[in-house]
């Protein structure tokens, strides 16, 4: 169990590009979370599924982000045209889906657009 | 609404001192209650996580109490080091909500030789 991945660490981007971001969660888990932060702020939640399906969206996921998990394994999240607001942190999660849900953080991919 | 603040926003400390954080949080229906300790650049750890019954939980030099009646819960930390330099965020999960957490802003804690 090599804990909760996330690629790339960094990105830096233009404004107007697109760019996707992967989260690899702890194997077996079956529930995964998307968060954004942005400095000086603690983790917003974005959205999360439950194997493939995705449960739930907050309001701050735009129409310009998409996140997917095809096989309920890996999970994406896509941002298109890209905006400087959309600098932040984006943190993965993943979880067993019992008890607590204790949620387990992957390092969180830094994205700057410029 | 939801909400999960704390207090201070960011402290210093001396090496060896003991240091309290404070959470208010007005999350309904509560389910349970969690502190990180998020590392600059990283992603959140959990410390401690206690439920609407249990009024303090110990992890190691952190000890976390929780007053369900009040909606307060604090952070002790004891004989402070170089390493528990970080952010602590104060995290509210909700009843039926698949998981979800409501994150505080956060204490920016900086301790100094």
């Amino acid at each position: 169990d090599t804990g909760v991945s996330q690629d790339p660490r960094h990105k830096i981007t233009k404004r107007g590009q697109n760019v996707t971001f992967r989260c690899d969660p702890i194997s077996e888990h079956n529930r995964l979370y998307w968060y954004r932060q942005t400095l000086g702020q603690g983790p917003e939640f974005l959205t999360y599924f439950q194997n493939e399906a995705q449960l739930e969206k907050s309001r701050l996921l735009s129409d310009r982000f998409s996140a997917e998990r095809p096989k309920g394994s890996f999970s994406t999240l896509e941002i298109q045209r890209t905006e400087q607001g959309d600098s932040a942190m984006y943190l993965c999660a993943s979880s067993s889906g019992q008890g607590f849900y204790e949620q387990y953080f992957g390092p969180g991919t830094r994205l700057t657009v410029t | 609404k939801n909400q999960v603040e704390q207090s201070p926003q960011s402290l210093i400390i001396l090496e060896g001192k003991n240091c309290t954080l404070q959470c208010n949080y007005t999350v309904s229906p509560f389910s349970n209650l969690r502190w990180y300790k998020q590392d600059t650049g990283r992603g959140p750890v959990s410390l401690t996580i206690m439920t609407f019954s249990e009024n303090t939980k110990s992890n190691g030099r952190y000890t976390a109490t929780l007053d369900a009646d009040t909606k307060q819960s604090s952070l002790h930390i004891t004989a402070s080091q170089l390493s528990d330099s970080a952010s602590y965020i104060c995290v509210v999960s909700a009843n039926n909500q698949g998981g979800k957490l409501i994150f505080g802003q956060g204490t920016e804690l900086s301790v100094k030789p």
